[in-house]
Parts: structure tokens; sequence; C-alpha cells
């Protein structure tokens, strides 16, 4: 079982929709959540950190829920710029700095 | 305002040929790593340097060599390159684990 899974979609929605994405993670240690933004043939971004109490930016929220060990992305009012793959993030236990990544969930948002 | 970087940016090998991926970042961070990234499989941690004079295999090292050279720079070596070693490859630096900040990624091919 990988330690980071999510649906790699691609999940193609029209621009204005609400979208979310959801991520699952198999260490229940797991420390810290992110959610990365990935370009075409780019590198990877953090998009935005991921709180037990849940987090906003804008039109971006994100969601923890350790009982579960899931995290959530929800995308409002999406535009044609958000086309991209979103990468759920965790670290492991232990101070070592390393994360663990998701393969990605693809957006493509249409006009 | 550089970030990370990472040379060079495409490279076509020979299988058994040996190639040196340089990174280098002007940030000051403690912590550097090598990702490979392939379809399907997300990002995969090859090595890490939490400081400078340490270096630690990650998930996937084997066929891999690194070099943590002085605090900017963290560089990776094929000795004798295999074509499953065909792949698009990111050097990170960070703080601890918040504000991972990515090089543009090299596009390798191994033929």
């Amino acid at each position: 079982r990988k330690e980071v899974e999510q649906d790699p979609g691609p999940f193609n929605v029209p621009e204005g929709a609400t979208v979310a994405f959801n991520c699952t993670y198999s260490n229940s240690a797991s420390q810290s959540f992110f959610w990365y933004r990935q370009d075409c043939r780019k590198e990877p971004k953090l998009l935005m950190s991921v709180y037990s109490s849940g987090n906003e930016d804008g039109r971006f929220t994100a969601q923890l829920n350790r009982a579960s060990q899931y995290i959530s992305l929800l995308i409002r009012d999406s535009k044609l710029s958000d086309s991209a793959t979103y990468l759920c993030v965790v670290t492991p236990s232990g101070n070592t700095g390393k994360l663990i990544f998701g393969q990605g969930t693809t957006l493509q948002v249409k006009p | 305002n550089a970030g990370v970087t990472q040379t060079p940016k495409f490279q076509v090998l020979k299988t058994g040929q040996s190639m040196t991926l340089q990174c280098a970042q002007d940030m000051n961070h403690n912590s550097m790593y090598w990702y490979r990234q392939d379809p399907g499989m997300g990002l995969r941690l090859i090595y890490y340097s939490a400081s400078e004079g340490t270096t630690d295999k990650g998930e996937v090292p084997n066929g891999y060599n690194v070099s943590r050279l002085n605090k900017r720079e963290f560089s990776l070596r094929l000795e004798s390159a295999a074509p499953s070693q065909t792949s698009v490859y990111f050097c990170a630096s960070s703080e601890r684990f918040y504000g991972y900040t990515f090089g543009s990624g090299t596009r390798l091919t191994v033929v």
C-alpha cells in the first residue's frame, strides 16, 4: 500500500465550479501535511499547509481528518489557471525533513 | 533570487555512461534532497542531506550516489546509467520541512 494515495483523475470541470480532492495516508504518526501544485513540465510549488482545524486561503480550503487519515482540498469558483496537478504531501514521523508525495490529482478547468 | 538551480535541464545518456546532476541553492537552507518523478509514481526520494556533511538514503537509492559538497551544493551521480533511470529529477532544499523549494528539474533519458 502506498503511503499517500490520491485519485489521479483527471477531474474535468467548467469554470466557476467547485471541486474537491481527497487524499489518504497510511502512517498514523505522520506529522505535517501539505498541498503542492505542479504545472505541466514544471517543478512542484507549495500551495498551502493543512491544519487539523482546517484552513483557508482565498478560494482554497484544506482540511485534515487525523482519525480517518485523510486530507482534502476544496477549490471554489474554479479558474482556467487552476488547471494543474495537485500533490498531497505528508511528513513521516520524526524530525527528518523528508516529504512523502502522493502521485497527484490532475485538474482540468474548461471554459 | 535564484532559489534552487539545477543543471543540466536535459540530458540523453547511453546505457552504461555516467553523469553528475548538479544542484545549488542560495537560501542558506540546511537540508537538501534529490527526488525522481515518473508517470503514475509521484515523486520518490532518492537521497537527502539533513545538513552539510551528512547524507542518507531515501526510498530509491540504488544506482545513485550523492555528495554534499558544501552547504550550497548537493550533487547526484549515476555511475552506470540504465534505461530504468529515465526520469525527471528534482533537487529541493528546505529549512526543516516547511518551505521546500524545488529546482526546475532535469529530464534524463537513458537509451
